[in-house]
């Protein structure tokens, strides 16, 4: 079975520094997507950023961008300029076959003015 | 607007007293899913349905049910609540080809199970 690691329960950053989420994943398939979800504290499940895994190319949406590295199954999410309304829950999550996501546990990721 | 509704999104209830919570999408998806949230276990998957009277378990199915009548929606059926199954419940759907297969969620459903 697949499972996605969140190593980092909470995290916090200034306001225009740059921060980094870590993600790590188990799988024995070759073809699956990576997605961050931010959830902010409406509750609303937002898609941040995906990746397929046949990419070697990193995404990135404009402050965001991933460092996915296959081999290690390491999925991190890279957040520029941080702005007081990155503020959220950040979950790590993977689909394979059957469009299941498998989620990590989460990040707080606090951004501090 | 492309959306996925539930509702209620708040709900508290006593113990073994049935309750549905709805979902409907109106993008025409074929897959819809349940998924539980709890603090530091993430989101889990409680059913799911490729298609119209297609639904299979997730990991962690005890406790509900669901049908799938109609594309557009899914309800999740808890016929006899316990306290273990408050929690925050989302519902989400998707295509299942090509390449759009990014999931959309609904608002949440806040359950309080007492």
């Amino acid at each position: 079975a697949q499972t996605v690691t969140q190593s980092q329960p909470e995290m916090s950053v200034q306001e225009a520094e740059t921060v980094t989420l870590s993600c790590t994943y188990d799988t024995s398939e070759s073809n699956y997507y990576l997605f961050w979800y931010k959830q902010p504290p409406s509750r609303q499940m937002i898609l941040v950023i995906r990746q397929e895994a046949y990419k070697q190319q990193n995404a990135t949406e404009n402050r965001f961008s991933v460092n996915f590295q296959k081999a290690a199954k390491s999925f991190s999410l890279k957040i520029s300029d941080s702005q007081l309304g990155d503020t959220a829950m950040y979950f790590c999550a993977f689909m394979s076959y059957g469009n299941k996501l498998v989620f990590g546990a989460g990040t707080i990721l606090r951004v501090k003015s | 607007e492309a959306q996925v509704t539930q509702n209620p999104r708040y709900l508290i209830t006593v113990t073994g007293k049935k309750l549905t919570v709805t979902c409907s999408q109106n993008m025409n998806h074929e897959y819809m899913s349940w998924y539980r949230q709890d603090p530091g276990l993430g989101l889990r998957q409680i059913y799911y349905s490729m298609n119209v009277e297609v639904t299979d378990k997730g990991d962690v199915p005890e406790g509900y049910k669901v049908s799938r009548k109609e594309k557009r929606n899914f309800p999740l059926i808890l016929e006899s609540p316990s306290p273990n199954q408050t929690s925050l419940y989302f519902c989400a759907s998707s295509f299942t080809s090509g390449n759009s297969y990014e999931q959309y969620f609904g608002p949440g459903t806040r359950l309080t199970v007492t």
